[in-house]
């Protein structure tokens, strides 16, 4: 199977300790995309690559949170200094696209859970 | 901005019998549309999407959706529930990003229990 894939899928922190997610989207989708969801609530768009270039960032990506794609692969999601309200599932998607993008569909890993104690 | 807006938190129906979760949406423009089906520990999986070929749109797992705009609705329907469909779904909007290419907005999503 080729899809989207998460490493870890679970992880658990203390508060102030920094932790870092992985994601390979399919092979050939040169679009990325990172989400949160919270219990009880939709997925949340927080940045966006193309190819390696991070094009967007939500307002809820705060400084502590940092993602990178070198190469236009693989991605990492970091967060320095977790705080309680970090605690989440962070999803990853990717979709191929040339222009525009309103109409792609975007594939997603079964995510990363996150628990900060 | 684009938004939706699920009109249900929770569903429950009998298995066998119809499924309706209902979804609005708000776009300033022809809207692109999705439905996504999340099961527990597992990824969100497309069930279908409207981008304006046709307003009858048919899913994966016997599910449809009609797109109103009229009534600037989405809802998802399926004439006969499975207890496999117990699952939280999700309606999702395109929305144009700052760099021009789009995200997806979501809805809070609506929990469907189907019962025995």
């Amino acid at each position: 199977d080729t899809g989207v894939s998460q490493n870890p899928r679970h992880k658990i922190t203390k508060r102030g300790q920094n932790v870092t997610f992985r994601c390979d989207p399919i092979s050939e989708h040169n679009r990325l995309y990172w989400y949160r969801q919270t219990l009880g609530q939709g997925p949340e768009f927080l940045t966006y690559f193309q190819n390696e270039a991070q094009l967007e960032k939500s307002r809820l990506l705060s400084d502590r949170f940092s993602a990178e794609r070198p190469k236009g692969s693989f991605s990492t999601l970091e967060i320095q200094r977790t705080e309680q309200g970090d605690s989440a599932m962070y999803l990853c998607a990717s979709s191929f696209g040339l222009a525009g993008g309103r109409q792609e569909t975007q594939y997603f890993g079964p995510g990363t859970r996150l628990l900060v104690l | 901005a684009q938004s939706v807006t699920q009109l249900d938190s929770h569903v429950s129906v009998s298995e066998g019998t119809p499924v309706l979760l209902r979804c609005n949406y708000s776009s300033s423009y022809s809207p692109s549309l999705f439905w996504y089906v999340q099961h527990p520990n597992k990824g969100l999986q497309l069930l279908l999407k409207y981008t304006s070929a046709a307003t009858l749109v048919k899913g994966i797992n016997g599910f449809e959706a009609e797109f109103k705009k009229s009534e600037t609705s989405f809802h998802l329907t399926k004439p006969s529930a499975h207890m496999s469909d117990a699952a939280e779904y999700f309606c999702v909007v395109s929305d144009r990003g700052a760099s021009g290419t789009y995200k997806y907005i979501f809805g809070t999503g609506t929990r469907l229990k189907v019962l025995a």
